[in-house]
């Protein structure tokens, strides 16, 4: 199947900073790609929709100014959290897809903020 | 939005035994993907379906398109300890957003040795 790599798998961020997070696909170019969050025991929930070259559409309820978007190339959309809060804790996961018959997923990156 | 209901939400098996599994939705799908999520990391494409009926294998794992487009399953044959993990059920909805995935809940295998 197609590779989606994101980075980092963890990362540490005292609150207050933000962190960026990257999802690249690795032998696909996606013109679409999607950002979710995942709480413990529980599904993804979609956050986003990242499109390359436009605005970012987000789900309802996800702040935009918070969680920053930029799909800047066809095989690259990055995730900024802004002045992150312990609140913002989570598992988030990219997604792209080759087709519209499947979805591939990132690794996930864990975030903790302190 | 739009959920998948999935079933069960957690097993517990013996190592050897048979494991199945199913998602319903009052909507009809056009594709059914099932996923495996380990712990820590991100889901895992297992079985793709795009026809109803379709019945399609990858090893011990098998899954089914219903007819009525409206559900799947996946059955995992001869269970073994590697097998834990989280399944996912998720599927493109007739009518949705392109590329927009729905999911299910979840299902929490657990296999005792």
């Amino acid at each position: 199947g197609a590779v989606v790599s994101q980075h980092p798998s963890r990362v540490i961020c005292k609150s207050g900073t933000s962190v960026k997070i990257e999802c690249r696909s690795l032998d696909f170019q996606a013109t679409t790609m999607f950002w979710y969050r995942q709480f413990p025991k529980q599904s993804l929930m979609l956050m986003a929709t990242s499109n390359e070259g436009s605005k970012a559409t987000y789900e309802q309820g996800v702040e935009k100014d918070k969680f920053l978007i930029n799909h800047a190339s066809l095989t690259l959309s990055t995730l900024t959290v802004t002045s992150a809060h312990p609140e913002d804790s989570s598992f988030y996961i990219c997604s792209a897809s080759p087709t519209i018959t499947e979805a591939f997923f990132g690794q996930g990156t864990r975030l903790t903020v302190v | 939005g739009q959920q998948l209901n999935q079933s069960p939400q957690s097993m517990f098996i013996q190592e050897g035994e048979d494991v199945s599994m199913n998602c319903t939705s009052s909507s009809i799908f056009n594709t059914w993907l099932w996923y495996k999520q380990d712990p820590g990391e991100g889901p895992v494409l297992l079985i793709a379906l795009y026809k109803a009926g379709e019945l399609t294998s990858n090893g011990r794992l098998t899954a089914q398109f219903g007819i009525t487009r409206k559900d799947s399953f996946l059955n995992i044959s001869a269970s073994i300890p590697s097998d834990v993990g989280i399944y996912f059920c998720a599927g493109y909805p007739v009518g949705g957003s392109n590329y927009k995935l729905t999911f299910g809940k979840g299902t929490l295998l657990t296999v005792n040795p």
